[in-house]
C-alpha cells in the first residue's frame, strides 16, 4: 500500500516555481523517496529520486525535510507541459524495488 | 537511444480470449517490469523480470503471466480475459534489478479493451 499523502490537485501559473509536498511520516531509514510523473496519454516519467540529502537534476529539485517525515518536489519555473499527475512513492528499503504508486497530485498549469 | 517500445499500442479482446502484449526495453536495460492502470485501482505492479528470469511479482492472479528473451525483451500474456483486465498496460525498464532499480524508464502503455 502506498505510504504517502499528496493534494489531489494543484494549480501553478506559468513560469512561476511549484511546490509539491508529500507526507511520509512512516518511513524508515533505508526508505527511498522517488517521483515520477504522467503527462496525459502518455507512462510514467522518472522525475528525481532520494535518501536523506536534497536532490537537484536537470528536471526538478527535492528538498527532504531533516525528520524526512515530508518531501517537496521542485519545479523550478513551470511550462505548460509540467501539467501531470505526480507520484511521490516511498520504495521501501530491503524490497525489490517495486513502485508503490498513489493516487498523485494533478498539477494544472494555467498560461 | 530509443526509449521503450510497447506493441501493439491498442487492441480490442473478447471474454474468455487471450492475449499477448510485448515490449523492448531500453537498449543495454536488462530489467523489464510491468504494471496495469485502471481509473480505479490506479498504478499497480504486475511482475519484474530480469535476465531472463521472473525476479518478483505484484498480487495479481495465475492468468497474468509474462517471460523475457535472451535479448532483454519480453512479453506479457493474459488468459481468459474478463471485462476487469480492461486496462492501460505499462511496460517499464531499467538498467539494474530490485533495490537498484531507482529509474525505470515507461513505454507508452497498450490499451486493452475487453467487450
Amino acid at each position: 500500500d502506498a505510504k504517502t499523502t499528496q493534494p489531489n490537485s494543484m494549480e501553478s501559473n506559468e513560469e512561476e516555481p511549484v511546490h509539491l509536498p508529500c507526507n511520509h511520516s512512516t518511513i524508515s531509514g533505508t526508505d527511498y523517496i522517488h517521483w515520477y510523473r504522467q503527462l496525459p496519454s502518455q507512462g510514467p516519467e522518472y522525475v528525481i529520486h532520494g535518501l536523506t540529502s536534497n536532490v537537484n537534476n536537470r528536471m526538478a529539485s527535492l528538498a527532504i525535510a531533516e525528520d524526512r517525515k515530508s518531501s517537496t518536489l521542485i519545479l523550478h519555473r513551470a511550462t505548460l507541459r509540467d501539467a501531470a499527475v505526480y507520484y511521490c512513492i516511498l520504495r521501501v528499503g530491503g524490497s525489490q524495488g517495486n513502485l508503490i504508486f498513489g493516487k498523485g497530485t494533478k498539477l494544472s498549469v494555467k498560461p | 537511444k530509443a526509449g521503450v517500445t510497447q506493441t501493439p499500442r491498442y487492441l480490442i479482446k473478447t471474454r474468455g480470449q487471450q492475449v499477448t502484449l510485448s515490449c523492448s526495453p531500453i537498449s543495454g536495460h536488462r530489467s523489464v517490469s510491468w504494471y496495469q492502470q485502471t481509473p480505479g485501482q490506479g498504478l499497480q505492479f504486475l511482475f519484474e523480470y530480469f535476465s531472463e528470469t521472473q525476479r518478483n511479482k505484484g498480487n495479481f492472479p495465475g492468468r497474468f503471466s509474462g517471460r523475457q528473451f535472451s535479448n532483454s525483451r519480453s512479453e506479457m500474456n493474459v488468459s481468459t480475459l474478463e471485462l476487469g483486465d480492461s486496462a492501460l498496460y505499462l511496460c517499464a525498464s531499467s538498467y539494474a534489478s530490485g533495490q537498484g532499480r531507482h529509474e525505470q524508464y515507461f513505454g507508452p502503455g497498450t490499451r486493452l479493451t475487453v467487450t
